[in-house]
């Protein structure tokens, strides 16, 4: 079974500043892929960024971007230039390639931008 | 694209009723959709693999008698939690991949569903 772990339960940060999210999984599968997403006050679940394990290059959408350390199993989340609006809870999950497309979730960390 | 919807958005019940919930893709097919279950606080949880024209899947611990799945088309996917009580009450998200090129494993989600049963 693969667990995924999220270390911050809670963060902060200034608006326009930078902030790293962590997660960190456990996995005997080669062929995996991995995500995060955002989960804003209304509680409807956003795709952030997705990362698939056998590509070395670091997935980015704009603002958002990932380190993903496959020997070390991490995979963190970069969001720069922060914005109020990216106030939400943010969950890293893991999906086995082999298996149905199944997502195992992190316990969430809770982000606020201040103003 | 990859619009997920569920209906209703709230539902408060009296314990011992059932509760059915929906769960639509609106602009592809889902042969398999997800049912999660969040509490306050807390990440989701997946209680059940639903798939069109067999039987749902249900992780360890989740009652499939009491959580009824009906995966009747290939675009709605029905959650009946049947003998409502109490402890019932939480947020139900379903979920499903509607295997866009690029994008074939990754799963969009409804808005999800808050029951409270009194």
């Amino acid at each position: 079974a693969q667990t995924v772990t999220q270390s911050q339960p809670e963060m902060s940060v200034q608006e326009a500043e930078t902030v790293t999210l962590s997660c960190t999984y456990d996995t005997s599968e080669s062929n995996y892929y991995l995500f995060w997403y955002k989960q804003p006050p209304s509680r409807q679940m956003i795709l952030v960024i997705r990362q698939e394990a056998y590509k070395q290059q670091n997935a980015t959408e704009n603002r958002f971007s990932v380190n993903f350390q496959k020997a070390a199993k991490s995979f963190s989340l970069k969001i720069s230039d922060s914005q109020l609006g990216d106030t939400a809870m943010y969950f890293c999950a893991f999906m086995n390639g082999n298996a149905g497309n199944m997502l195992t979730f992190g316990g969430g960390t809770r982000l606020m931008v201040k103003p | 694209g990859a619009v997920v919807s569920q209906h209703p958005s709230w539902v408060i019940c009296k314990s011992g009723t059932s509760v059915k919930i929906e769960c639509r893709s609106l602009d592809f097919q889902a042969t398999t959709m997800f049912w999660y279950r969040q509490f306050p606080k807390q990440s989701l949880m997946l209680m059940a693999t639903s798939n069109e024209g067999s039987k749902a899947t249900y992780e360890q611990g989740v009652e499939k008698d009491k959580f009824l799945i009906n995966h009747a088309s290939l675009t709605l996917s029905t959650l009946t939690v049947t003998s409502a009580h109490p402890e019932d009450s939480s947020f139900y998200i379903c979920s499903a991949p509607p295997g866009l090129a690029g994008l074939e494993e990754t799963q969009y989600f409804g808005p999800g569903t808050r029951l409270l049963v009194l």
